[in-house]
């Protein structure tokens, strides 16, 4: 299995809501990545977990919530969202933290309306 | 802040030609290169990547050329194709990976 498999696909919520983003990779990555992309923009990093251990947090406001259970699994829970945080939700995956070998999700379309 | 940047936002060319895209970096720390291809509604695609250690890599139809004088990275695609118009990132590590502005290529047939 070579894939980072992001669920889901699309997602609708409004701003009262509570949800979540699940990531999930088999390859025996150690290190995950959640980015944020706005139309026409370059993925923006937001959280980076190595060894499941959150790494790097850009800042991200507190309505974002990351989970790593296990080596496989990132999830990203979502409460109290604004309209502009509607975006295509990214979940990468390498070997180790920098190293070569970055896989990319599909990517989950959230909308917050 | 130390980023990485493109020179173009868009690049037009004709079916056939070559296509080359440019990237400009300044963290002189970062050590690893990698050009993604990202089409409408997915995910980054990985194309090539490159070392600091090389000034050159060749794939399949693409080839990356690293400049550490200058700090320039380019992905040349030979003979584009419209199956290769899309979103073309850089990206830089030392530990995080962070993307370029980005560049659309249209390929006009």
């Amino acid at each position: 299995d070579t894939e980072v498999t992001q669920t889901p696909k699309h997602l609708v919520m409004g701003m009262t809501n509570k949800k979540s983003l699940k990531c999930e990779q088999h390859m025996g990555h150690r290190a995950m990545y959640w980015y944020k992309q706005k139309a026409k923009k370059p993925p923006e990093l937001m959280f980076v977990y190595s060894y499941e251990k959150l790494s790097i947090n850009e800042s991200v406001p507190s309505r974002f919530s990351p989970e790593c259970p296990n080596s496989s699994l990132l999830n990203l829970h979502l409460h109290a969202l604004q309209p502009e945080d509607s975006a295509l939700y990214l979940c990468a995956s390498s070997q180790a933290l920098g190293d070569q070998g970055y896989t990319f999700g599909s990517g989950t379309r959230l909308t917050v309306v | 802040g130390e980023s990485v940047g493109l020179h173009l936002p868009t690049l037009s060319v004709q079916e056939g030609d070559n296509s080359i895209i440019n990237c400009a970096y300044s963290n002189s720390a970062s050590d690893y290169f990698i050009w993604y291809k990202q089409e409408s509604g997915k995910g980054p695609q990985f194309i090539i990547d490159i070392r600091s250690n090389m000034d050159k890599r060749q794939g399949q139809r693409v080839t990356v050329l690293l400049n550490k004088t200058v700090k320039h990275l380019s992905l040349q695609i030979a003979a584009t194709q419209p199956g290769d118009s899309a979103v073309y990132f850089c990206a830089e590590t030392p530990d995080d990976m962070r993307f370029g502005a980005g560049t659309r290529l249209t390929v006009k047939p």
